[in-house]
């Protein structure tokens, strides 16, 4: 298994400019969540999906959009970026069948975002 | 709210001795804590959890963390730590109702040879 994929791995956007970062897990996790860790800080939810078509606000979901029409991807959208978005942005995946926090999530590599 | 307290930004410990990663909860209902570890340029590894049960609980690469619910702790730690167990260290925290995983800040733990 190759666990939870991220593309790109870094990227520069100009303010203003839109782009996907892509998110694929093979572990036919249901659960699956979009984070992001800026500098001395620890992880923030932007969005989850309990499983393919159901979404979720998380907690810093402005700016940004996600779908899930399967249960492998999870792409997140910013349609126009700003500095604040600088950060670097990481997918997570977990098998849930309960209570939502319980489950180990399990991580992606990351994507590093530069709004300029 | 829930929320999460790592005191301390870095940890230096040598290698062989002993090492605490502390960690410092608040939660509404019953905690499920979290350690995870962070290598340079790569994503978020599990560490250890705890759910409920024994207070100790042991995870991988020989750490354990144990839980203390009177001081609402859950501290990291070692027996002897290696060099290659340098890395970012981040506790969190969810309730029993489902809520969101919450993180703290992490702490950079430096094992000098």
């Amino acid at each position: 298994n190759a666990g939870v994929t991220q593309t790109p791995k870094f990227r520069i956007l100009k303010i203003g400019q839109s782009m996907t970062l892509q998110c694929a897990q093979d572990m036919n996790h249901n659960y699956m969540y979009w984070y992001r860790q800026d500098p001395g800080m620890g992880l923030k939810l932007i969005y989850y999906s309990v499983g393919a078509g159901i979404t979720d606000k998380g907690e810093v979901p402005n700016g940004y959009n996600v779908s899930r029409s399967t249960t492998e991807y999870f792409p997140l959208r910013l349609e126009l970026a700003a500095p604040s978005q600088t950060s670097v942005y990481f997918c997570a995946s977990s098998l849930t069948s309960g209570r939502l926090q319980q489950e180990t999530q399990y991580f992606g590599p990351g994507t590093r975002l530069l709004v300029l | 709210a829930q929320s999460v307290a790592q005191p301390e930004d870095q940890v230096n410990v040598a290698e062989g001795n002993p090492l605490t990663v502390k960690c410092t909860y608040s939660v509404s209902g019953n905690p499920y804590l979290f350690w995870y570890v962070q290598y340079p340029n790569r994503g978020l590894q599990f560490l250890l959890k705890y759910i409920t049960g024994d207070n100790l609980v042991k995870g991988s690469y020989g750490f354990e963390a144990e839980f203390n619910k009177s001081q609402t702790s859950f501290h990291l730690k070692k027996p002897s730590a290696l060099v290659s167990d340098s890395a970012l260290y981040f506790c969190a925290v969810s309730d029993n109702a489902g809520n969101m995983l919450t993180f703290g800040g992490g702490t950079r733990l430096m094992v000098k040879p």
